[in-house]
């Protein structure tokens, strides 16, 4: 069975600074991947996700990811937080589709906050 | 489009009450889910719909019901509210396959049972 764990509940980072939110899957083969970011109040929105070819992705909001096949990882960066980019981080997985059903897997969420 | 919508927002419901969750999308989507959100633990499915007439339970399904008579349309019934349904609750939608399935979610519903 997929599984995402997501090691950091909260991270606190100083505006301007760099960050990196870890994410890490279990899955037998090459994984769907994904990052969403829910604002207070809000729903869930995609940031960026994977699913075949270059390893570094670029989403919105400045935001990128790398999946690490030997690590089993897709830890997200951004290279100077904005107080903006406070919120929830999830992320996710889910097997290609093959016919069968999508279920993806979402992690427990990091919660970044900003500090000014 | 307006995407995924949920009705209503807020919701405050007693012990034995019940109710129902609107969720629409107008993107055309085969799949739709159901999930609730509880502080420091992530999304819990509740049920999900591969399309009209066909649901499955996801991993918290006690407690709740779902039909799917129309693509658009996925609505989450309560029967019996119970003080541990207290959370909020998420519609989403995907299509089924290839690279488009990633999910769109709707603002939530809170809802409180006292």
């Amino acid at each position: 069975a997929q599984s995402v764990t997501q090691p950091d509940i909260h991270i606190t980072v100083s505006e301007g600074a760099s960050l990196e939110l870890r994410c890490n899957y279990s899955y037998g083969a090459t994984p769907y991947l994904f990052w969403y970011v829910q604002s207070p109040g809000q729903g869930l929105q995609l940031l960026l996700k994977y699913f075949s070819g270059d390893t570094l992705v670029q989403g919105i909001k400045g935001f990128e990811a790398e999946f690490k096949r030997s690590q089993s990882s897709f830890n997200l960066r951004k290279p100077s937080v904005h107080w903006s980019d406070a919120a929830e981080y999830f992320c996710a997985v889910g097997p290609p589709p093959s016919g069968g059903s999508y279920i993806p897997t979402f992690g427990r969420g990091t919660s970044l906050i900003v500090h000014p | 489009n307006a995407g995924v919508t949920q009705t209503p927002k807020f919701r405050i419901l007693k012990i034995g009450q019940s109710m129902t969750l609107q969720c629409a999308q107008d993107m055309n989507h085969n799949y739709m889910y159901w999930y609730r959100q509880d502080p420091g633990m992530g999304l819990k499915l509740i049920y999900y719909s591969v399309g009209a007439g066909i649901t499955d339970k996801g991993e918290v399904p006690n407690g709740y019901n779902v039909s799917r008579s129309t693509t658009e349309d996925f609505p989450l019934r309560l029967e019996l509210a119970a003080p541990s349904q207290t959370s909020v609750y998420f519609c989403a939608s995907s299509y089924s396959v290839g690279v488009y399935n990633e999910q769109f979610f709707g603002p939530g519903t809170r809802l409180t049972v006292l």
